[in-house]
């Protein structure tokens, strides 16, 4: 049971490139989640998906986009990496809101 | 400005010492959650508290919910190396779940 795994671990990325990090979970859980997390900042939710076809915004939602694809999968898309996005994100899922989050280890990026 | 205040921020201690983190808030949650992490790993659960006033233990650790659920405190009793890590206060409202910075616990041998 791998849980939520995340992909890549670490990312470069230079200003104005653009990448998708990806997130699946095999839990059959209803709701996703992806936060970053900043140095004094905590956790600092971007996107969530309460259910499969619908997406909605959290704090932090400028500069990204998000798809749920299926039940399964749920990808961020950073269209013009900028610097102040360096930072770890965090993909989560839970059985239903308020719900227990399970997390995947994280996505280290850093535009330069 | 955080939804969530987490204080203290760090805090390091001896191994067998007792300590109290707080989460505190303006805002009233339906649930709180506590999660502990690890460098280079995601979040994992402790504990939900659901009710006001609810008290839980596991183990050594035991975690409180304000009368009027907004905030929260986990008490650690005899700290051990082990313990050591970063503790979130998650709190639950409308769809979504926020974090607090977190209490960031060193505990030395």
């Amino acid at each position: 049971n791998a849980g939520v795994t995340q992909t890549p671990k670490f990312q470069v990325l230079k200003t104005g490139q653009s990448m998708t990090l990806q997130c699946a979970q095999d839990m059959n859980h209803n709701s996703m989640y992806w936060y970053r997390q900043d140095p004094g900042m905590g956790l600092r939710l971007i996107y969530y998906s309460a259910s499969e076809g619908t997406t909605d915004k959290g704090e932090v939602p400028n500069g990204y986009n998000v798809s749920r694809l299926n039940k399964r999968e749920f990808s961020l898309r950073l269209e013009s990496a900028a610097p102040s996005q360096t930072s770890v994100y965090f993909c989560a899922s839970s059985v239903g809101h308020e719900e227990k989050l399970f997390f995947g280890s994280g996505t280290q990026l850093s535009v330069l | 400005t955080q939804l969530l205040e987490q204080s203290p921020q760090f805090l390091s201690i001896q191994e067998g010492e007792n300590l109290t983190v707080y989460c505190n808030s303006s805002s009233v949650f339906s649930s709180l959650q506590w999660y502990r992490q690890e460098p280079g790993e995601g979040p994992v659960l402790l504990v939900t508290v659901v009710t006001g006033g609810e008290v839980k233990k596991l183990k050594r650790l035991t975690f409180q919910f304000g009368d009027a659920r907004k905030d929260s405190s986990l008490h650690i009793t005899a700290a051990q190396p082990g313990d050591t890590g970063l503790y979130l206060c998650a709190g639950a409202r409308n769809n979504d779940m926020r974090f607090g910075a977190g209490t960031r616990l060193t505990v030395k041998p």
